[in-house]
């Protein structure tokens, strides 16, 4: 049973398109997240939702914008892309526990972002 | 702000052998640190963590090691096997620590094995 499931795995679009991103989780967990990974595999935050609330939002441009329809799912979806979009975006969740214990983020597969 | 995981990019080792990567971070109120393993085309997973208040702790062929004096932590694997390759990362949790605070990841080491 998948975890944490994105789609689609891969999306090839052009520049200026609107785009989304699906992710879903089965984990009952309470907080999910968006990271963006670059060429170099530089992994980084960019939002966090606790619960359908935005916790942590990066310093993103708002052409992202998050989508949290229930604390299943947080979908991504980005309009006028542009050629530094291109990356891989993953998903993940965690269940936070009490305050000073720290919960795992289990991750998805990753949706491999390529603008032309 | 904190600045967790300066990695060597690369490590190869030979399979059977012991790989050690090591990470760096700058912040000296980092209280929790996971090491995460990066196949290729799968999103990360959790190896091991340690709390800033342990010097050592071990799992299934793993080891980390944290000096917090010169901000270093290790990860250590015995013997390794081929399915060891991935990129491996350091990532971070600052401290003190409530629940929502972001993770930092390192720059990762991609560790290939030579078989």
């Amino acid at each position: 049973d998948t975890a944490v499931s994105q789609t689609p795995k891969y999306l090839v679009t052009q520049m200026g398109n609107d785009k989304s991103i699906k992710c879903e989780q089965n984990l009952g967990h309470d907080t999910m997240y968006w990271y963006k990974q670059d060429s170099k595999k530089f992994l980084k935050i960019m939002f966090s939702y606790n619960n359908k609330e935005l916790i942590i939002n990066e310093t993103v441009p708002n052409r992202f914008s998050p989508k949290s329809p229930d604390k299943a799912h947080l979908n991504l979806h980005i309009n006028s892309l542009e050629l530094g979009d291109s990356a891989v975006y993953f998903c993940a969740s965690s269940q936070p526990k009490t305050s000073g214990i720290i919960s795992e983020q289990f991750f998805g597969p990753g949706t491999r972002l390529t603008v032309l | 702000g904190e600045s967790v995981g300066l990695h060597l990019p690369t490590l190869s080792v030979q399979e059977g052998d012991n790989s050690i990567i090591n990470c760096a971070y700058s912040n000296s109120a980092s209280d929790y640190f996971i090491w995460y393993k990066q196949e290729s085309g799968k999103g990360p997973q959790f190896i091991i963590d340690i709390r800033s208040n342990m010097d050592k702790r071990q799992g299934q062929r793993v080891t980390v090691l944290l000096n917090k004096t010169v901000k270093h932590l290790s990860l250590q694997i015995a013997a390794t096997q081929p399915g060891d390759s991935a990129v491996y990362f350091c990532a971070g949790y600052p401290y003190p620590f409530f629940g929502n605070e972001k993770l930092t990841f390192g720059t990762g080491t991609r560790l290939t094995i030579i078989p």
